[in-house]
């Protein structure tokens, strides 16, 4: 089963409109999870972890996700979309694997497109 | 202090070639993972050395090998090229494996 799933590879928003870019993730124990941001040719950037306590996460660039435990859920959000935010996001997830070491997945990826 | 430095930054190869790509981390991590990133398919894990050991691995064919030096240098190889080998390898260094990744800039294998 994966360990992270985003929904939606493209995802289209008005300059000035909320963003929600979606990321569930499958773990018996709370996880670690990150959120990424790959600009064109180049690598990828961290915009915010959880690892524990407050479950709302402020990052870099306006953007903040919500850990739900219930749901399963890392959701990233930005009030505001600004063009500068056009770029591949990815969530991430660091569980045990079966060897016994911590190993990090990331999801497929969600581009998102601002529209001027 | 310094990033992740990944050389070469471009590589041209021809099928059946082999080829070595080095990735240096931040100064003090112990970890280095490596990943392929295609248009095709996505991000996709490779190995994961942690203090010259391979901690964790994806699902490549054997063409593809890794190791680290004691520097907590990494490299990666790939033998026998193909023409799907074409891809962004990205290398990226934590502390520990489990926390925040710092990417470098990669290295874009074209194959012909």
């Amino acid at each position: 089963a994966q360990s992270v799933t985003q929904l939606g590879s493209h995802v289209s928003v008005s300059e000035g409109a909320l963003v929600l870019l979606r990321c569930n993730y499958s773990s018996s124990v709370p996880p670690y999870l990150f959120w990424y941001v790959q600009y064109p040719n180049q690598g990828l950037q961290l915009l915010l972890k959880y690892t524990t306590g407050a479950t709302l996460v402020k990052g870099i660039n306006g953007f903040e996700a919500e850990f739900k435990k219930s749901e399963t859920s890392f959701h990233l959000t930005k009030p505001s979309a600004h063009m500068s935010d056009a770029a591949e996001y990815f969530c991430a997830v660091s569980k045990m694997n079966s060897g016994g070491y911590q190993k990090v997945t990331f999801g497929t990826g969600t581009k998102l497109q601002v529209i001027p | 202090k310094a990033g992740v430095t990944q050389t070469p930054r471009y590589l041209i190869k021809t099928r059946g070639q082999q080829v070595t790509l080095s990735c240096s981390p931040i100064s003090g991590h112990r970890s280095v993972s490596w990943y392929q990133q295609t248009p095709g398919q996505g991000l996709q894990f490779l190995f994961e050395y942690f203090s010259e050991t391979q901690r964790n691995k994806g699902n490549f064919p054997g063409r593809f090998s890794g190791r680290q030096f004691s520097n907590s240098r990494s490299e990666m190889n790939v033998s026998t090229l193909e023409l799907g080998d074409s891809a962004l390898y990205l290398c990226a260094s934590s502390w520990k494996g489990s926390d925040e990744q710092f990417f470098g800039p990669g290295t874009r294998l074209t194959v012909l």
